[in-house]
């Protein structure tokens, strides 16, 4: 089965610095990868998405992440956080014999300090 | 706009009363599922369904039936409602599978359960 794991279920950051959020997978075969971000009572919201090719991925608002199958990983990074960037963000793979239904990582919380 | 719209944003429900939460998506998409999410912890799946008339079980379909009498619409039953299923409910619909899915998720239903 399926399993998404992010380490950190908080991360506090300056505004200003480099963000990283770490997302690690287990799925047997190509995965198909996303990052979705979620402020506060609202739905999840599309960063971006992997499914084949460049392992790096751009997405919005500055946001990329990169694939690594040797690493079994996908980790989220953003050059310079806004305050507005503070919000949980979740990892998810898309699963096989559910459709194409998600699983989820637990999310990272993530701080913006001013 | 497509969308996904989820009805009521809120509720209130009695131990061992019914719960009817309803989904409506205008994307024309054949895919739609229902997630829940408890507090610090992502989304699991409940049911989904790939085709109006038909569900099929999730990951935690104990204590939740779901219905899909049209293409639009997907509700999730809680046929008697427990303490435990206090959560946030999101609807997701999505188009073709793996690659090509593209998933919009709804605002999400508070159920508080006394």
């Amino acid at each position: 089965a399926q399993s998404v794991t992010q380490p950190d279920a908080r991360v506090t950051v300056s505004e200003g610095a480099s963000l990283q959020l770490r997302c690690k997978y287990s799925y047997s075969a190509t995965p198909y990868l996303f990052w979705y971000v979620q402020y506060p009572r609202q739905g999840l919201q599309l960063l971006l998405k992997y499914y084949s090719g460049d392992p790096v991925v751009q997405g919005v608002n500055g946001f990329e992440a990169e694939f690594s199958k040797s690493n079994s990983s996908f980790h989220l990074r953003k050059a310079s956080v806004h305050w507005s960037d503070s919000a949980v963000y979740f990892c998810a793979v898309a699963q096989t014999g559910f459709a194409s239904a998600l699983t989820f990582g637990s999310g990272t919380k993530v701080i913006v300090l001013p | 706009e497509a969308a996904v719209t989820q009805s009521p944003r809120s509720k209130v429900a009695v131990t061992g009363g019914k719960v009817t939460l309803s989904c409506h998506q205008t994307n024309n998409h054949d895919y739609m599922y229902w997630y829940r999410q408890d507090t610090g912890h992502g989304l699991r799946l409940i049911h989904y369904s790939y085709v109006a008339d038909s569900t099929e079980k999730g990951d935690i379909p104990d204590g939740y039936k779901a219905s899909r009498p049209s293409q639009e619409n997907f509700s999730l039953i809680l046929e008697l409602a427990s303490l435990s299923q206090t959560a946030v409910y999101f609807c997701a619909s999505s188009g073709d599978r793996g690659a090509n899915s593209d998933y919009t998720f709804g605002s999400g239903t508070r159920l508080l359960v006394i």
